[in-house]
């Protein structure tokens, strides 16, 4: 299986910070990376599709970039509604999902 | 609205079944591919099995390989997890997913609640 790591696993930050949000892929995946937010208690939450796509809904504060390998979920101006655990995705093969990334209030 | 909702899970010991239900509603079920998607307590995610649209092509993790089996009733708009010879470490929230886009570049952009299954003796 294609191990998915993202760092850091946790962060803490202010309100109105820019965050960025690291997922490395062990091989080639192409673009097929997803980003997901999750808050306690709730099911995850579409972000961001096929590395840079932004889901219908989702706040222009959000972006994603990336291909091959390397990629990354930038939240620029962070909200007290951001606070909430970050999970990549990929779909190249068998799907698997990274660590995750707890965005905590600094 | 486009809504998943899980259900069937509970307590159960170790070597026993389980069977989990998720009842879509505000979208033509038959036409998307649907997956499972666990989280053990405090964990992260981990993808559990997919079946296609139609049915026709299902895959799991090696973890529930030859334990689990998904299928769906598309006259019933609802997708199932069977579950068999449950371990403790099939402790988890199962999710269910709708699959949006197409080949590998693929997404799960409708996400249930979750249900609550914990193997315990």
């Amino acid at each position: 299986d294609i191990q998915m790591t993202q760092s850091p696993s946790s962060l803490s930050a202010s309100v109105g910070d820019r965050v960025t949000i690291t997922c490395r892929a062990s091989q080639f995946i192409n673009n097929y990376l997803n980003w997901y937010q999750q808050k306690p208690g709730k099911g995850p939450k579409l972000l961001i599709f096929a590395a840079s796509s932004l889901q219908s809904g989702v706040p222009s504060r959000f972006s994603g970039s990336g291909s091959g390998t390397d990629f990354t979920l930038t939240i620029t101006s962070l909200q007290p509604d951001d606070f909430a655990t970050y999970y990549c995705q990929q779909t190249y093969s068998t799907p698997t999902f990274g660590q995750g990334t707890k965005v905590e209030i600094k | 609205q486009v809504q998943l909702v899980e259900s069937g899970g509970g307590v159960v010991q170790p070597g026993r079944s389980l069977r989990l239900s998720c009842v879509a509603s505000g979208f033509t079920f038959r036409s998307f591919g649907m997956h499972w998607v666990r989280q053990a307590p405090g964990k992260g995610l981990e993808w559990v099995a997919v079946i296609w649209y139609d049915g026709n092509n299902k895959y799991y993790a090696d973890s529930v390989k030859g334990r689990f089996t998904i299928s769906r009733d598309n006259s019933k708009n609802t997708l199932y997890l069977q579950m068999n010879s449950l371990r403790a470490e099939d402790t988890a929230v199962y999710y269910c997913a709708r699959e949006a886009g197409g080949s590998s570049s693929y997404y799960l952009d409708i996400w249930g609640q979750g249900t609550l299954v914990a193997v315990s003796s």
